[in-house]
């Protein structure tokens, strides 16, 4: 199965800051890779999927890159509304799918 | 609006079975694939099975292979996870969610499973 390794695990920091996430997968999975947003009691809610294709209604200060195996998720300016934890996840070929880790944001 | 909502979660013994339903509106169920995605308390979160628009193709991670069955109801709009052989270890808050590819598009908003004696 492939392995998303995500990283930090955590941060702190201030509103307007520039924040950024990395998920590395094991092996090459090309763009078949998506970022959530969840906040505490909530349902995850698909931010950007196949790495770098926002999805609608999401504010732009949120972006992704990458491709193959190194992934790279942004936040342009940290809002306090943007506090909650970011996952990863790889869609290669056939399941299963995993997810990475998560990343708790925190304000400063 | 697409609206995805979970029921069926509950206190069941170890070993003990339950059938989570997951209930779809608002677009043309049979046109998506379907995922049941898990999160243990605090923790973070796992993909559990997902089965194509018609049915003929599902898929299971290996913790719960051979004890879940994910099955669907196009005629019914509706999602359901079978789950045999409980263990402590499955206890979770059970999402159902839609993709066309692997994008999780739409969530539902959970139901809490609790497997203890």
């Amino acid at each position: 199965d492939i392995q998303m390794t995500q990283s930090p695990s955590s941060l702190s920091a201030s509103v307007g800051d520039r924040v950024t996430i990395t998920c590395q997968a094991s092996q090459d999975i090309s763009n078949y890779l998506n970022w959530y947003q969840q906040k505490p009691g909530k349902a995850p809610k698909l931010l950007i999927y196949d790495a770098s294709n926002l999805e609608a209604g999401v504010p732009s200060r949120f972006s992704g890159s990458g491709s193959g195996t190194d992934f790279t998720f942004t936040i342009s300016s940290l809002q306090p509304e943007d506090i909650a934890t970011y996952y990863c996840q790889q869609y290669d070929t056939l399941p299963p799918w995993t997810f990475g880790r998560g990343t708790k944001v925190e304000i400063k | 609006e697409v609206q995805l909502v979970e029921s069926g979660g509950g206190l069941v013994q170890p070993g003990g079975s339950l059938r989570l339903s997951c209930a779809a509106s608002g677009f043309t169920f049979s046109s998506y694939w379907m995922s049941w995605v898990r999160q243990a308390p605090g923790k973070g979160l796992e993909w559990v099975a997902n089965i194509k628009q018609d049915g003929s193709e599902k898929y299971y991670v290996d913790s719960v292979k051979g004890r879940f069955t994910i099955s669907r109801d196009n005629a019914k709009n509706s999602l359901y996870l079978q789950m045999n052989s409980l263990r402590a270890e499955d206890t979770a808050v059970y999402y159902c969610a839609r993709h066309e590819f692997g994008d999780l598009d739409y969530w539902g908003q959970g139901t809490l499973v609790t497997v203890s004696s």
